[in-house]
């Protein structure tokens, strides 16, 4: 398996506009997870989803902040409008039950200047 | 509410020498625990977990980690440190059920030639 897959790697976006990161977990992962990390703040759970509905939504900073996840093997995370403390490392991570463990992508590095 | 403390920011050892990464865990069941190695502008990679039986769990790259009940704590070890071991290591706590993992703040571990 590839492994969990997030685009873009990179993304650098003015203030204002609206940014859409991507994932897309391990086939036959039942559950996703959205995270934040920033040097302040550390490695913060965003929302994640179990068979692609929404459970926990609690740690979305703002109502700018939304995720679908349409299908169990697609994932989106947007942010409008974005704002400069919005720059992070953005990561998704896929896990099944009964394996425990989560199996995280390689990130998306946002930077809102 | 479960919870992970990693005393640690930072961690400095000598190349060949043994090396700990300390964490300490609350939770109000029986834990899972595990730990996580994040390398620069990459993901985090799974390295070892603790679910059930033996106390010394061994993980990728030749990492152990042993849980100890009475001081809920479970350390990072390592025999022989390697210069590629230098990253960020997070150890991370769930509770019984499918909810997420709740991770530490992650300590930093430079090895020194």
């Amino acid at each position: 398996d590839a492994g969990v897959i997030q685009s873009p790697r990179h993304e650098v976006t003015e203030m204002g506009q609206e940014v859409t990161l991507r994932c897309k977990p391990i086939s036959g992962h039942d559950y996703l997870f959205w995270y934040r990390q920033t040097m302040m703040r550390g490695l913060e759970l965003l929302i994640y989803f179990n068979n692609n509905v929404p459970i926990d939504d609690s740690g979305m900073p703002e109502d700018r902040f939304s995720a679908k996840m349409p299908n169990a093997s697609f994932s989106t995370l947007k942010i409008q409008p974005s704002e400069p403390r919005d720059s992070a490392v953005y990561f998704c991570a896929s896990s099944l039950v009964g394996i425990y463990e989560q199996y995280f992508g390689p990130g998306t590095r946002l930077t809102v200047t | 509410a479960q919870s992970v403390a990693q005393p640690e920011d930072q961690v400095n050892v000598a190349e060949g020498n043994p090396l700990t990464v300390k964490c300490t865990y609350s939770v109000s069941g029986n834990p899972y625990l595990f730990w996580y190695v994040q390398y620069p502008n990459r993901g985090l990679q799974f390295l070892l977990k603790y679910i059930t039986g033996d106390n010394l769990v061994k993980g990728s790259y030749g990492f152990e980690a042993e849980f100890n009940k009475s001081q809920t704590s479970f350390h990072l070890k390592k025999p022989s440190a390697l210069v590629s071991d230098s990253a960020l290591y997070f150890c991370a706590v769930r509770d019984v059920g499918n909810t997420p993992l709740v991770f530490g703040k992650g300590t930093r571990l430079s090895v020194i030639a």
